[in-house]
């Protein structure tokens, strides 16, 4: 089962700021948050991921809550090529296994 | 950058037939796992693969499947007598303790 929840879908105009939010309110302490993206049913591309601190890249940044039960996804300026399906993933450790528990995503499209 | 490569990119099969999806994984990584996607749905894994045999499997990943790594490079999935809704995209990963490479897919087609 997802241990994410994500909005199905979401609009941003092209060079402002797009916020995705996920809920992941049931996360344990040692599980990470991914997110990757996904444009035109090509391979998932990653974007960034967290523990407990905010974390930025060149793509991104990732904001998680203080109670870790949601994070924020932000591409500070988007473009059109940001339109893709944009998953807020846990990643869970098992004895044996590291375990991405994918949600249904959010798909984000960028409007000129 | 690294990267996971899959071939072919399209396969289509007629059904009952067997087909072996291919990944080259990333050399100096430790797990690897195939998931698939059906068109319009979320990505589903199917099974993990560390130290050379499966360390987890989902409930899609029946006696109709089985993978292999048979030269310590080529990571494979095979899947034997297809069904109508084995149709779906095969991605393969390649995984470290923080990262988690996809190739691009193999679509696969059975008709």
């Amino acid at each position: 089962d997802a241990k994410t929840t994500q909005p199905p879908s979401m609009d941003c105009a092209e060079g402002r700021a797009a916020n995705l939010p996920c809920n992941h309110s049931t996360i344990s302490g040692n599980e990470y948050v991914y997110w990757y993206r996904q444009i035109h049913s090509q391979g998932p591309q990653y974007i960034i991921h967290g523990l407990k601190n905010n974390e930025t890249n060149e793509m991104a940044s990732l904001i998680i809550t203080e109670d870790r039960k949601s994070s924020t996804l932000i591409l500070p300026h988007a473009t059109l090529r940001d339109t893709a399906v944009y998953y807020c993933i846990v990643r869970v450790v098992t004895d044996s296994n590291y375990q991405l528990i994918w949600g249904a995503g959010t798909k984000l499209i960028i409007k000129p | 950058e690294p990267e996971v490569t899959q071939t072919p990119s399209h396969q289509v099969t007629q059904m009952g037939q067997e087909v072996i999806l291919r990944c080259v994984p990333i050399s100096n990584h430790l797990y690897f796992y195939w998931y698939r996607q059906i068109l319009g749905q979320k990505v589903e894994f199917l099974v993990s693969f560390y130290n050379n045999e499966i360390s987890e499997k989902s409930e899609i990943f029946d006696d109709q499947f089985s993978v292999e790594r048979p030269d310590g490079s080529n990571f494979t999935l095979k899947i034997r007598s297809t069904k109508l809704e084995d149709s779906a995209m095969y991605f393969c990963a390649s995984i470290t303790n923080t990262e988690a490479f996809f190739g691009q897919g193999t679509r696969l087609t059975v008709v």
